[in-house]
């Protein structure tokens, strides 16, 4: 098994630029989600999906899209990138449907730097 | 309402000896409590969870953790501490029955010196 696997790793764009970053789960998760990491915020929820066709919005959800066409796939879409948005950006999936109990798994991440 | 506190934003020990990484939580209700470990340029890590029962509980790389209901904390610890344990460590807290959305803390960064 893959696990969850994001691309690409790293990232530069310019402001006002769009990207996808993707995420693909191996694993038959219903639960997934995308998270980004900034020193001293620990992780943030930008948005998550209970399955597929459903998805919802997380703590910080601005300048962002998801949709869920799939169980496996996750992508988050930036729709005019900010330097504000420049993070490490994690996707994160685990069972629901046998309980909230199940741990997450995470990918390895994107790094992305918005100039 | 759930929340996570790490009241340390880092840790510093010995190699060989004991150490704990701190997490009090907040949560109505029962809660699921998880420990996650980051290595650097690499995603969290599932270490250990707590569901019920066994107050202790036993996981990954040597580590457990103490589920205390009435201090509302779930303590990470390793009774010997390697190098390799330098890492930034994430608590996480769940309600039990309600949503699968996990809240975290804000991590802290256990430093093993040699």
């Amino acid at each position: 098994n893959a696990g969850v696997t994001q691309t690409p790793k790293f990232q530069v764009l310019k402001t006002g630029q769009s990207m996808t970053l993707q995420c693909a789960q191996d694993m038959n998760h219903e639960y997934m989600s995308w998270y980004r990491q900034d020193p001293g915020m620990g992780l943030r929820l930008i948005h998550y999906s209970v399955g597929a066709g459903i998805t919802d919005q997380g703590e910080v959800p601005n300048g962002y899209n998801v949709s869920r066409s799939t169980t496996e796939d996750f992508p988050l879409r930036l729709l005019s990138a900010a330097p504000s948005q420049t993070s490490v950006y994690f996707c994160a999936s685990s069972y629901s449907r046998v309980g909230a109990h199940q741990p997450q798994h995470f990918g390895d991440g994107t790094r992305l730097s918005i100039l | 309402a759930q929340s996570v506190a790490q009241p340390e934003d880092q840790v510093n020990v010995a190699e060989g000896n004991p150490l704990t990484v701190k997490c009090t939580y907040s949560v109505s209700g029962n809660p699921y409590l998880f420990w996650y470990v980051q290595y650097p340029n690499r995603g969290l890590q599932f270490l250990l969870k707590y569901i019920t029962g066994d107050n202790l509980v036993k996981g990954s790389y040597g580590f457990e953790a103490e589920f205390n209901k009435s201090q509302t904390s779930f303590h990470l610890k390793k009774p010997s501490a390697l190098v390799s344990d330098s890492a930034l460590y994430f608590c996480a807290v769940k309600r039990s029955g309600g949503s699968y959305i996990p809240t975290f803390g804000r991590g802290t960064s256990l430093i093993v010196h040699p």
